[in-house]
Parts: C-alpha cells; structure tokens; sequence
C-alpha cells in the first residue's frame, strides 16, 4: 500500500517555465489538497478537491491551477514559474466527511521545487 | 485573525527524558486538533488526535492535553528516542477557511544522546 506518491521528487526549473507536479493516492480518500512549505512556516494551503470534480482555492492559490484528473489523481500545475514558487510542495488525502470529520490528513514525501 | 501557533522553534532534549511541545490556538470553534510529527526529507505523518470535547487522549509514548480555557495544547512525548527527532506541528480546522486544516510553524525536537 504506496498511501500518497508525489512525482517528481526534485525539479529545476527557469523562471518562466511551466511544470505540472503529479500526485495520485491508493487509499479511495475523496479529498484531496496540494501545501507548499518554506522554511518556518507551517503548511500552506494552495487548493484542494473535497471530492472527485471539484476544485477550490485554498490561503495561496495565486500563480497555480490543479486539475482533479479522477479519484486517485490530483495534479498541480505552474503556469509560468517564479522564484517566489521556490518552495517544497506536498500533496495530501483523506476521507472527508465534512464539518467536524477529523479523518486525519495522509502526505506524500514532497517534491522540492527550484525555480533558477 | 484565526491561528495555529507554536512557543518555541526548537526543542533539545536527553534521550529517556520526556519531552513537551506546546501549541497554542485562537480559534475556539475548531472541533478537533491533530498533531503531525515531520522527519527530514518526509512528508507530516499524524501521530494523535483530540476533539475538542476532550481534556486528555493518550496514545503509545504519547499525550496530548488540551486546555480550551487557555486556548493551549501540548503533545507529551515519555522516554524520547532518537527517532522522534522531528518537526512537530499541530494543526486544527479554520471556520474561516471552510473547516480546512491550518498548520502551525513546528517545533523542532533533537534527542541527545
């Protein structure tokens, strides 16, 4: 059981340049999330898909868009890469079952992301 | 605002002795809080929960308390090892941001030897 497994693991990239980070989850969760972290700060919330066809933004959605390709599936994707995307983004799922559901959060192992 | 937030930055503790992290919080209205324990190069791994209706919930090694009166919880680590060497955060749901999980800083636990 792989849980939540984020591709790549490492990228550089040119500023300007586009990039599109996988995450896909084998545990049936419908919720899913995308966080950047940079050095201490906790966990930001970039968007996340309560469930399969949905998408919202979450505390920093600027610079970014995700598709929700299926259940399994969650990718994020830059546009136009900025120094300020220089940061370690982690994808996350659980099985939401709304207000006061406190199902636990499962992450993947990041990629850390280089934006020259 | 609402915030999840955390005393210290960096924790040093003997190996065998008991280690305390302490988080604070603003928003009374969240339901439950969770704590996350973050190795070097690893993503945030949950370690325990509490819902807020609850003063105390232990787990293996660990505790955690919660005082809703002082808007404080702590995570209690008995007998750290090296391999709670971590960052711990806590977490808990944001009303302002649609229930969803806002993280504190961390604290960063090392065990000496």
């Amino acid at each position: 059981n792989a849980g939540v497994t984020q591709t790549p693991k490492f990228q550089v990239l040119k500023t300007g340049q586009s990039m599109t980070l996988q995450c896909a989850q084998d545990m049936n969760h419908n919720s899913m999330y995308w966080y950047r972290q940079d050095p201490g700060m906790g966990l930001r919330l970039i968007y996340y898909s309560a469930s399969e066809g949905t998408t919202d933004k979450g505390e920093v959605p600027n610079g970014y868009n995700v598709s929700r390709l299926n259940k399994r599936e969650f990718s994020l994707r830059l546009e136009s890469a900025a120094p300020s995307q220089t940061s370690v983004y982690f994808c996350a799922s659980r099985d939401y079952a709304g207000p006061g559901s406190n199902q636990p959060q499962h992450f993947g192992d990041g990629t850390r992301l280089s934006i020259l | 605002g609402e915030s999840v937030g955390l005393h210290l930055p960096t924790l040093s503790v003997q190996e065998g002795d008991n280690s305390i992290i302490n988080c604070a919080y603003s928003n009374s209205a969240s339901d439950y809080f969770i704590w996350y324990k973050q190795e070097s190069g690893k993503g945030p791994q949950f370690i325990i929960d509490i819902r807020s209706n609850m003063d105390k919930r232990q787990g293996q090694r660990v505790t955690v308390l919660l005082n809703k009166t002082v808007k404080h919880l702590s995570l209690q680590i008995a007998a750290t090892q090296p391999g709670d060497s971590a960052v711990y955060f806590c977490a808990g749901p944001s009303k302002a941001a649609g229930n969803k999980l806002t993280f504190g800083g961390g604290t960063r636990v090392l065990v000496k030897p």
